[in-house]
């Protein structure tokens, strides 16, 4: 892996589904992952910011893991709502790269 | 608390034209950074301030981009003899000491189109 890479590029949920995305960064030189929601006409938020491989984090219904030996992260979200729509990005930071996001979008 | 803060929100400007494009990071935080967002495409990064070390100008897609951070406050974007290409929203982010632990907090960026 060259590049950080998200996946899917979308998804349509309906409300109350759990959904989970995939982040894939380079495991060589590796310093932070970073989570960030974007919702329309604003600007990106951070979620999470982990750094230790076997990291957990959780803020309500979303919750994120680390592996920085296999270069991946995962985010969930939990009973999905229509206010979780939003582009999900993931930066890898031993080099200020961002993936292309997940764009969700969660119907009531 | 005031974030960062991004002027102008919209530039329309003519090929060839230069602009300069404003960010005032929030007070403290000593790392700024520069990222667009093409149409259609993810974050691309531009350019990394971090205290008075040299920036990392690593993301300028040409010379004709250029950044500077005066006090190690403000930083301000200037892209000469603008390019249809350049049209893009342009996002300043400032984090906390700079290290890779520290989330980022955007502005709201500065929409530019190349007509």
């Amino acid at each position: 892996i060259l590049n950080v890479e998200q996946s899917p590029q979308s998804l349509h949920v309906q409300e109350g589904d759990s959904t989970n995305f995939t982040c894939s960064f380079p495991s060589s030189n590796f310093y932070a992952l970073h989570w960030y929601r974007w919702e329309t006409a604003k600007s990106p938020e951070a979620l999470f910011v982990m750094t230790l491989n076997g990291d957990e984090k959780k803020k309500g219904r979303i919750s994120a893991t680390l592996n920085t030996k296999e270069g991946y992260s995962y985010l969930y979200i939990k009973g999905s709502q229509p206010e979780d729509s939003a582009t999900y990005l993931c930066a890898s930071f031993n080099k200020f790269y961002f993936g292309s996001g997940t764009k969700l979008n969660v119907k009531p | 608390g005031a974030g960062v803060s991004q002027s102008p929100s919209n530039k329309v400007t003519e090929k060839g034209k230069d602009v300069e494009l404003r960010c005032d990071p929030i007070s403290g935080h000593t790392a700024l950074y520069w990222y667009r967002q093409s149409l259609g495409q993810g974050l691309e990064f531009l350019i990394y301030f971090q205290g008075n070390s040299a920036p990392d100008k690593s993301g300028l897609p040409s010379d004709r981009f250029s950044a500077e951070r005066t006090g190690g406050s403000v930083s301000t974007l200037t892209i000469q003899r603008t390019q249809q290409e350049d049209s893009a929203v342009y996002l300043c982010a400032s984090s906390l000491g700079g290290g890779a632990g520290s989330p980022l907090h955007f502005g709201n960026g500065t929409r530019l189109t190349v007509t």
